[in-house]
């Protein structure tokens, strides 16, 4: 089955600090590729997607392109900041089941 | 009110009540869903309703029953719960059906507290 697998985390970076957050998927098809932000007691936002290959997704300051000969779609943003701090989570849409979701990366970022 | 709303925000409960959570979308979307998430766990899928009819139900214990009265509305009736089944309870919708991806939008979530 359809399958979204990302870096382990937690994951902490100094501000100003370059980001990579590296997610890998399995899939039949043609997947929609998207990350979702949550931020300290909130829900789910979405934060950029990707619907086809060699897209790019971005959104403040964050991008990650869609490899479908790497089946993977890394999240990356140049110059993080203190309130980048969240979990980031990877997820795929097929078409098939609902949105299948990565275990989620938390970042803190200090000042 | 614009998004989805979910109430209430926080419930602390005993394992003999009864309560139910509630969701609120203003979308026009024809989906709603319910996750759980637990502290160091994935998210987990419990239940999905597309135009008012329950599509999935992933092996969800009986003590959980949803109720989706209308395409706005969604509600997740508890019943004896566990300690275990302490964590955010998040609510979703989505219009499904669309030639583009199924992009979620989320509730705040409701964190549920069982003693």
């Amino acid at each position: 089955g359809d399958s979204v697998t990302q870096m382990e985390g937690p994951v902490t970076l100094s501000e100003e600090a370059f980001l990579t957050i590296n997610c890998t998927y399995t899939a039949t098809g043609y997947p929609s590729l998207f990350w979702y932000v949550q931020y300290p007691g909130e829900g789910l936002q979405l934060l950029l997607k990707a619907t086809k290959a060699d897209d790019k997704g971005s959104n403040k300051g964050f991008e990650a392109t869609y490899r479908k000969e790497t089946t993977s779609f890394h999240l990356e943003k140049g110059s993080v900041q203190v309130s980048d701090s969240a979990v980031y989570f990877c997820a795929l849409f097929s078409g098939n089941t609902p949105l299948v979701f990565g275990k989620g990366t938390r970042l803190s970022v200090i000042a | 009110e614009t998004g989805v709303t979910q109430t209430p925000r926080h419930l602390v409960m005993g394992m003999t009540n009864k309560k139910s959570l509630k969701c609120e979308q203003h979308l026009g979307h024809n989906a709603m869903y319910w996750y759980k998430q637990s502290a160091k766990k994935p998210l987990e899928l419990m239940f999905v309703y597309n135009f008012k009819e329950q599509t999935e139900n992933n092996s969800v214990p009986s003590r959980f029953s949803p109720e989706c009265p209308n395409s706005s509305h969604l509600f997740l009736h508890l019943h004896t719960l566990q300690p275990e089944d302490s964590a955010l309870y998040l609510c979703a919708s989505s219009q499904v059906g669309n030639s583009g991806a199924n992009v979620l939008t989320f509730g705040a979530g409701s964190r549920l507290t069982v003693l």
